[in-house]
This record gives C-alpha cells, sequence and structure tokens, in this order.
C-alpha cells in the first residue's frame, strides 16, 4: 500500500491479556520503529528494526513486551499479561536506511484500552 | 543525554494571528537532526521538516517558517496567519547521528479559532 498500515486501530482488552499489534511498512522501507504515545505524553521509542533485527530495542519498557519482523516487511508487537498502564496509542513508522531524509512515515497507530 | 523540551503545553490564538512554537534542544553530539511533525485530530503524524546540525539558514514554506539557533539550542516554529486547519499537535524531535531514533518532546496542542 501507499502509507503504513497498522491493525486493529482500536483493541480493548481485559487486564492480564496478551495483545498483538501488527504493522505493515511502506513497500521497499527496511527500517521500521515503534513508537508508545500515551494520553498527552510525548512519543515513547520501544524498537527499531533493521530488515529483521533489531538493533535497538532499549525503549521497550519490560519483557512483557516483545517484538518481530518477518521476511524484511510486517511487524508484530506482543504484549503479554497486559496492565492498566500499557493503555496508549502505539505508533508504527518506516523508513529508508538510515536516512532520515523525509523523516519516518507514520501509520495511524493502535489505540489499546486495557480495562 | 539527548531531549528535547516544548515548554508550551497549549496555545489558543484566533485564525490569521501569527504563532511560534518553541523547541529547544539537548544533545552531546555536533552531528544531529531536528524535526518537526504535526499531529492533527486524525492521529497520524505528518513530516513537517527535517534540518541537519550544520545547516543554519532559517527555511521557509508557504505560512510556515523555521528558525534554528545553535548558539540557544533551539529549533522554533512559526506558522504566519494562522488557519483553523493547522489545529493540531505539534511535536519537535531530535536524532543524532548514527542512530535512527527520534526522541519527541512532549508537543505542543495548537487551536486555532475562526
Amino acid at each position: 500500500g501507499a502509507g503504513v498500515s497498522q491493525s486493529p486501530s482500536n483493541k480493548v482488552t481485559e487486564k492480564g491479556k496478551d495483545v498483538e499489534l501488527r504493522c505493515d511498512p511502506i513497500s521497499g522501507h527496511t527500517a521500521l520503529y515503534w513508537y508508545r504515545q500515551s494520553l498527552g505524553q510525548g512519543l515513547e521509542f520501544l524498537i527499531y528494526f533493521q530488515g529483521n533485527s533489531a538493533p535497538d530495542k532499549s525503549g521497550l519498557p519490560s519483557d512483557r513486551f516483545s517484538a518481530e519482523r518477518t521476511g524484511g516487511s510486517v511487524s508484530t508487537l506482543t504484549i503479554q499479561r497486559t496492565q492498566q498502564e500499557d493503555s496508549a496509542v502505539y505508533l508504527c513508522a518506516s523508513s529508508f536506511p538510515s536516512s532520515l531524509v523525509g523523516g519516518y512515515t507514520f501509520g495511524s497507530g493502535t489505540r489499546l484500552t486495557v480495562v | 543525554a539527548q531531549k528535547v523540551t516544548q515548554a508550551q503545553t497549549e496555545i489558543s490564538v484566533v485564525e490569521k494571528e501569527d504563532v511560534t512554537l518553541d523547541c529547544v534542544y539537548e544533545t552531546r553530539d555536533t552531528t544531529y537532526y531536528l524535526f518537526w511533525y504535526k499531529q492533527p485530530p486524525s492521529g497520524e503524524l505528518v513530516f513537517l521538516i527535517r534540518r541537519n546540525s550544520f545547516d543554519e539558514q532559517n527555511e521557509i514554506s508557504g505560512r510556515y517558517s523555521w528558525n534554528f539557533q545553535k548558539s540557544t539550542s533551539s529549533f522554533n516554529f512559526t506558522i504566519t496567519a494562522s488557519q483553523v486547519v493547522d489545529s493540531a499537535v505539534y511535536f519537535c524531535a531530535l536524532s543524532e547521528a548514527g542512530t535512527d531514533k527520534l526522541i519527541f518532546g512532549t508537543g505542543t496542542r495548537l487551536q486555532v479559532f475562526p
């Protein structure tokens, strides 16, 4: 597609359940990023992929969070045993590697609500 | 450590007013990049501009202009003759050379009233 696609757009889950968030980057973009935006906050970096490897996962808040990328394309962010503080909008972005010439292209995000 | 500060949490103006959004950054690197993004109510972040640390020329794009001053570590954004469609949250961000990670400020919510 023309843009970064994220699914689902909204997810409500019960505390303690696992959730999977999906990101389809722009075709040809080898770099992929996950950010989290909590209410009234800025964007918090979670993890960065270059191809299928993650050279920087320093932003993952706990071991309940993990992400993978397959085929240099689709990425899945998994949150296990969700907690209420995990409620946020999870944004995915992609770009050409190390160029940042045009900045990232962001998806519309997945709004996660943990009840 | 890298840090981006957007001290203005919210700004309200009336249409056709000029408005400046402030951004102050901290970095130890001499080579870095600065960005502005717009997040309209729809939620999707829109890239506005990227500047590298060696280019201090001010930039103008239509009603938008950016003032980069290394001496004060600031990268301010001015909207001239604001319009209702400019209402959004605006984020300033920093990236150091050699990393692809953007460090964002907390954003400034701009409301333009007709």
